[in-house]
């Protein structure tokens, strides 16, 4: 399967200031996605990364609140902006292994505290 | 619309007893299932899938899991639990012709030595 790695692992953040969370794959993978987990809650999928086309965002996921690049195809990064308090989560980043009849591989994790 | 639902929150069991992790799933067509585990402080781990096949799929760390297609159920089990076994795990879904993967909400599995 996929090795994936994420930066940075945790942080601590302030209020109204923005973070960039990247992750990068040992190979080349078509379909990147990005999911929160909020404290104690299950996995929610913010937006699909495809190389060479805008993220597509899930329902109450925004472009100017999530930006996502996606530059190649080992690489992407998720950037929270503009943080509150609420933004506090695991931000997971996952690849679909085509070969694996889709399964989905993820990194570690970015643990996040807004304060 | 596709979903899954993990019944319980918690499921507590004794060292060296038969573990159950339960998952009931709503999808249209043919569903593929997928068992995750969480350990504290790491992602998600694949544990193992049914796409197609024996209804009895087996995992990673001696964990299986059964498809019951009548009762769209996809239960995750192990013969002989390990205090090593505690974690949150997820049961998922996605259609076999679409990308969006569906999560449970987790059922926490805590085993007592």
């Amino acid at each position: 399967s996929a090795v994936i790695s994420q930066k940075p692992s945790r942080d601590i953040c302030q209020r109204g200031t923005s973070l960039t969370i990247q992750c990068q794959v040992d190979s080349q993978v078509t379909m990147m996605f990005w999911y929160r987990q909020q404290p104690g809650q299950s996995l929610t999928l913010i937006a699909t990364a495809n190389q060479g086309s805008e993220a597509t965002y899930e329902s109450g996921f925004v472009i100017d609140k999530f930006p996502i690049s996606r530059p190649n195809l080992t690489f992407s990064t998720l950037t929270v902006s503009n943080m509150s308090p609420e933004d506090s989560s695991i931000y997971l980043c996952s690849v679909e292994d085509q070969s694996r009849a889709e399964t989905q591989y993820f990194g570690p994790g970015t643990r996040l505290l807004v304060l | 619309a596709q979903s899954v639902a993990q019944p319980e929150d918690q499921v507590n069991v004794a060292e060296g007893n038969p573990l159950t992790v339960k998952c009931t799933y709503s999808v249209s067509g043919n569903p593929y299932l997928f068992w995750y585990v969480q350990y504290p402080n790491r992602g998600l781990q694949f544990l193992l899938k049914y796409i197609t096949g024996d209804n009895l799929v087996k995992g990673s760390y001696g964990f299986e899991a059964e498809f019951n297609k009548s009762q769209t159920s996809f239960h995750l089990k192990k013969p002989s639990a390990l205090v090593s076994d505690s974690a949150l795990y997820f049961c998922a879904v996605k259609k076999s012709s679409a990308s969006k993967i569906i999560f449970g909400s987790g059922t926490r599995l805590s085993i007592r030595p």
